[in-house]
């Protein structure tokens, strides 16, 4: 079983809609959680970290749910902009590996006018 | 500043030959990381540098892998004897390292073996 699950779409949404990605993970000793978007043909960058408490960039939200494991991004007031491949992280603490990241194999958005 | 840089940024190279990938990381940054993206792929952990430890290469994918990292500096990445399906991007990532620091990509080196 890999490390982070994602659905990987393509999900395609007209310009405006609301838009949610899911991601689970499967070690409970997970200690960082983050969105990454990529765009075509190019390097990951940082989207958002994702807090217990949930955290909100704009029209951006990110949920953490430690108990199911899993974490969630939701778009609102999509945006042709938007369209990207959105990579779902997460960090572990274990030892030699502290720092290193999983990275999900992302889900593809494609935001229609 | 400067941020995470690559050489070259493409490479073709035919199947059999060696190739070097290298990569230079933000200045300061004690966590580097080489990743590899085939076409339509998520990106496929290949080796973790932290600092003075002994690498995590847990993700190279064959002995014809290998990289080295120079104190906190440059890092390359080998691959001897290249087959058609080593074609894909490899990706360089930089950090503060520890828990939780954001990476920081390079754009990429595309190798395309023929």
């Amino acid at each position: 079983r890999k490390e982070v699950e994602q659905d990987p779409g393509p999900f395609n949404v007209p310009e405006g809609a609301t838009v949610a990605f899911n991601c689970t993970y499967s070690n409970s000793a997970s200690q960082s959680f983050f969105w990454y978007r990529q765009d075509c043909r190019k390097e990951p960058k940082l989207l958002m970290s994702v807090y217990s408490s949930g955290n909100e960039d704009g029209r951006f939200t990110a949920q953490l749910n430690r108990a199911s494991q899993y974490i969630s991004l939701l778009i609102r007031d999509s945006k042709l902009s938007d369209s990207a491949t959105y990579l779902c992280v997460v960090t572990y603490d274990r030892g030699s590996t502290l720092g290193r990241l999983y990275f999900g194999r992302g889900t593809q958005l494609t935001v229609w006018p | 500043g400067a941020g995470v840089s690559q050489s070259p940024s493409n490479k073709v190279t035919e199947k059999g030959k060696d190739v070097e990938l290298r990569c230079d990381p933000i200045s300061g940054h004690t966590a580097l990381y080489w990743y590899r993206q085939r076409l339509g792929q998520g990106l496929e952990f290949l080796i973790y540098f932290q600092g003075n430890s002994a690498p995590d290469k847990s993700g190279l994918p064959s002995d014809r892998f290998s990289a080295e990292r120079t104190g906190e500096s440059v890092s390359t990445l080998t691959i001897q004897r290249t087959q058609q399906e080593d074609s894909a991007v490899y990706l360089c990532a930089s950090s503060l390292g520890g828990r939780g620091n954001e990476q920081f990509f390079g754009p990429g080196t595309r190798l395309t073996v023929l």
